[in-house]
Order: C-alpha cells, then sequence, then structure tokens
C-alpha cells in the first residue's frame, strides 16, 4: 500500500507570495492532518480534515487555511507568505482520526527569500 | 491546551546500551500517546504507541511505560544499535471525541556510538 505523498516536496517564495501544498493519503484513510516543523519550535499542529470538513484547528493565524477533496486529498494554502512561514510542511493521515495512528508524508520544505 | 515536556533534548549511550525517553503531559484527558523516530531528512515514523488503558507495551527492544497518575510517558530500547541514532518525538492527543490533533514534545536526539 502506498504511503502519504506529498507535493511538491521543495518550495521557493519570496515574501507576499501564497502557496499550495497537496497531500494523498494512504488508500482508505480518510482523516488528513497537517503540521508545520521548525528547529524553534518543533511540530506544531495545524489543522486535521475528516469528510471535507475541518474538524480541528491549531493556533496560526487565518493565512493559514486547508481544504480535503472528496477522495480524502487534502490541499494546504499559506496566504501573503512571511519569513517566518520558511519550514518544513507535513502531512499525516489515519483511517478514521480520533486517537488512531497517524502516518507522515515526507513533508513540502518551503524556503521564504 | 495540552503541553508535553520532553526529556532529555540530547541523548548518547553505547552500543548495546539501554536508552530511556522521558515525557510529561498537562491535560489528564489525554489518553493516546504515539512515539515517532525522525532520521535526518527523513518523515517521522511510527514506532510505538500506547493508550490510557495500558501500562505498558513492548514491541521487540522498545517499549512503552505510561503513568496516568504522574501523567508521565517513557520510551525504553534496549540494546541499542547504531541504526537507532535519530531524533525522537514524543506525542499526547487530547481526547476532543473524533478530532485528532497531537501536540509533540520538543524531540530527543539520540545518538548510538559503536
Amino acid at each position: 500500500k502506498a504511503g502519504v505523498t506529498q507535493t511538491p516536496r521543495y518550495l521557493i517564495k519570496t515574501r507576499g507570495q501564497q502557496v499550495t501544498l497537496s497531500c494523498s493519503p494512504i488508500s482508505g484513510h480518510r482523516s488528513v492532518s497537517w503540521y508545520q516543523q521548525t528547529p524553534g519550535q518543533g511540530l506544531q499542529f495545524l489543522f486535521e480534515y475528516f469528510s471535507e470538513t475541518q474538524r480541528n484547528k491549531g493556533n496560526f493565524p487565518g493565512r493559514f487555511s486547508g481544504r480535503q477533496f472528496s477522495n480524502s486529498r487534502s490541499e494546504m494554502n499559506v496566504s501573503t507568505l512571511e519569513l517566518g512561514d520558511s519550514a518544513l510542511y507535513l502531512c499525516a493521515s489515519s483511517l478514521m482520526g480520533g486517537n488512531q495512528p497517524q502516518h507522515f508524508g515526507d513533508g513540502t520544505r518551503l524556503s521564504i527569500l | 491546551g495540552e503541553n508535553v515536556e520532553q526529556h532529555p533534548s540530547t541523548l548518547s549511550v553505547q552500543e548495546g546500551d539501554s536508552a530511556v525517553i522521558k515525557c510529561t503531559y498537562s491535560d489528564s484527558a489525554s489518553n493516546y500517546f504515539p512515539w515517532y523516530k525522525q532520521e535526518l531528512g527523513k518523515r517521522p515514523q511510527l514506532i510505538i504507541d500506547i493508550r490510557s488503558n495500558v501500562g505498558e507495551k513492548k514491541d521487540q527492544r522498545i517499549a512503552v511505560t505510561l503513568n496516568k497518575t504522574a501523567k508521565h510517558f517513557s520510551l525504553h530500547i534496549t540494546e541499542t544499535q547504531p541504526e537507532d541514532s535519530a531524533v525522537y518525538f514524543c506525542a499526547a492527543s487530547l481526547n476532543t471525541g473524533t478530532a485528532s490533533k497531537l501536540t509533540f514534545g520538543t524531540g530527543t536526539r539520540l545518538q548510538v556510538t559503536l
């Protein structure tokens, strides 16, 4: 079974631009969560989607948004990029969410110039 | 919200020795505690998890213990090998019904030396 797939693997953007990251969960998994990983803040929860609905949200500004499609694939969007948004963005999927095991993708490394 | 503290931040052991990483959590409602291993440049990999109705769980050389009263849980790796070198993260999941939200510790860099 294929794992969690994230595209693109690397992105370079400039301040003020916007970016969209994509995540395809493990086949059959309906819950998709997004995390930001930085050396300073570690792994921080952004949001979780299930059945095309955002079920939970972390403490990030409204510039960070996401959505989920009917096939459970998810996208994350960041608008008006800031230097501090440089990070590894990780997507994790689980069967139904809740307290079921989450499996991560390789992430998208976003660099803001 | 939930807060997870993890210690130590770095740990160096000789091959064959045991390694112990400890985490504490703040919210007594948390009931799911996974551990992830992240090698350099790679994805976090789930290595073991434990739920609040269990006190201990083992998988070959890896074990996790949970003390709900004290709100702490620990990862134990026995007979360490060089390939165990990585950053290990503990996490806690706040029980919000069906929603998933993992709160992670700050990580422990484990170095297994020959």
